[in-house]
Formats: structure tokens, sequence, C-alpha cells
């Protein structure tokens, strides 16, 4: 495996459901995000990871959580998510902050 | 505000007829301008990072420049391959930590 990859690539889920999306790359990278990708929209940053520590969360709501086991993993952990959060989910990685980003292909996720 | 605008929302163009898509920016100070490439149902992919007015970069049929309140992205002779929609992003001096702010991208056609 090169680059970053992510699993699973579609997620059908109901409202009720608990699933979580995995992402890894193979980088070498110090740095890993969340985006959040809907129709019509900016990409939108979700959540920031450095060096397996979060340090930015941009007001997500709690239904969703990260975690960061170590510098090469990330997961977003989804629960009782809204129809509204259907979008595609992003991970990038980078060498640090200041650097370029590269992503992932997504998961793409709808809520039912 | 910090804030990234691109124009046009959509463009069409015919195969060798070359043209420029522009993304206006307001930052408070910039550190870095990135332009992508995305493929439906895939990630974005990353093609240059400008950092300072002035500054240009070539990758095969593509050219980026700077100015201090926007970069273009030139295409000469494109190819159907070429259709995409290309995004640009900046991140500003003293912004939250890997904060890319991304605009809402152009969407290229190139018709044979």
């Amino acid at each position: 495996e090169t680059g970053v990859t992510q699993t699973p690539r579609h997620l059908v889920m109901g409202m009720t459901n608990k699933k979580s999306l995995k992402c890894e790359q193979h980088l070498g990278h110090n740095a890993m995000y969340w985006y959040k990708q809907s129709a019509k929209k900016p990409l939108e940053l979700m959540f920031v990871y450095s060096l397996e520590e979060r340090v930015e969360n941009n007001s997500v709501p709690s239904r969703f959580s990260p975690e960061c086991p170590n510098s090469s993993h990330l997961f977003l952990h989804l629960h009782t998510l809204q129809p509204e959060d259907s979008a595609l989910y992003l991970c990038a990685s980078s060498q640090d902050y200041n650097n370029e980003q590269f992503f992932g292909p997504g998961t793409r996720l709808t809520v039912l | 505000e910090d804030q990234v605008t691109q124009s046009p929302e959509a463009l069409r163009l015919q195969e060798g007829e070359s043209s420029s898509l522009n993304c206006s920016y307001t930052v408070s100070g910039l550190r870095g301008l990135f332009w992508y490439r995305q493929d439906p149902g895939k990630g974005p992919e990353f093609l240059f990072t400008l950092y300072s007015a002035g500054e240009e970069k070539e990758k095969e049929r593509l050219k980026a420049t700077l100015t201090k309140k926007e970069s273009f992205l030139h295409i000469t002779a494109p190819k159907p391959e070429d259709s995409a929609t290309y995004l640009c992003a900046v991140q500003a001096r003293g912004g939250s930590q890997g904060n890319l702010i991304f605009g809402k991208g152009t969407k290229l056609s190139v018709k044979p």
C-alpha cells in the first residue's frame, strides 16, 4: 500500500447505528486530518492530529469521535448520525502543519 | 475573515483551447496557497504549493502563478484527461494549525 488509504470506501448506516471509518498513511507523516466534503460546499476541516495528539477540533458535533492510536492510523467513530451528515469523508496527512496535505480516496457515507 | 473564491464555477473547453482558472483569496497573512485536482469519487490530488507573490510552478500542461490577492491556474492545450474539479486552498499565518481554507472549486470539462 502506498499513500493514504481509507476503509470502507462506501458506508450506509441508519441513524441509530455505530460505525467507524479507518485511515492509514504510509508516508511517514506526523500530522493527520479528517475533512467533510458535501455537495456544493468547500471541504470542511473536522479534526487535526499531530504526533497522535489532537490539536484542532473545528466545532464538530460529539456524534463524531476521532481516535489516533499512532502516527500512521486515524479513526472516525460515528454514532447516532443525522441524514445531513451524509457526505464524502476524507482523510489527509502531511509532514507537518505547514506542508501540503495528501488525501485518501474518501469514504462515501449515507445516513438513512 | 479568511476566504477563498474560485471562478468560474464550471468551464467547458475544446481540446487544445487554453484557458485560466482563478482563485481569489483574503487572508491575514499568507503562509501558502495550494492547488489540487479532484476526480469524481476520489480524494483531491496535490498539484502545487505557492508561497510568495511572483512565484510560478509548472507541471505538464499546468502552470500556477501567485499575486498578493489571487492565483491563476493556466491550462495550455488541454486534453480530455485534464477534465476534473480543481481546488484552491490557502493557509494563513497565525491561523489554526494545519487549517486549509478551501474554495468550492472549478469543474473543468475538456471535450475532444
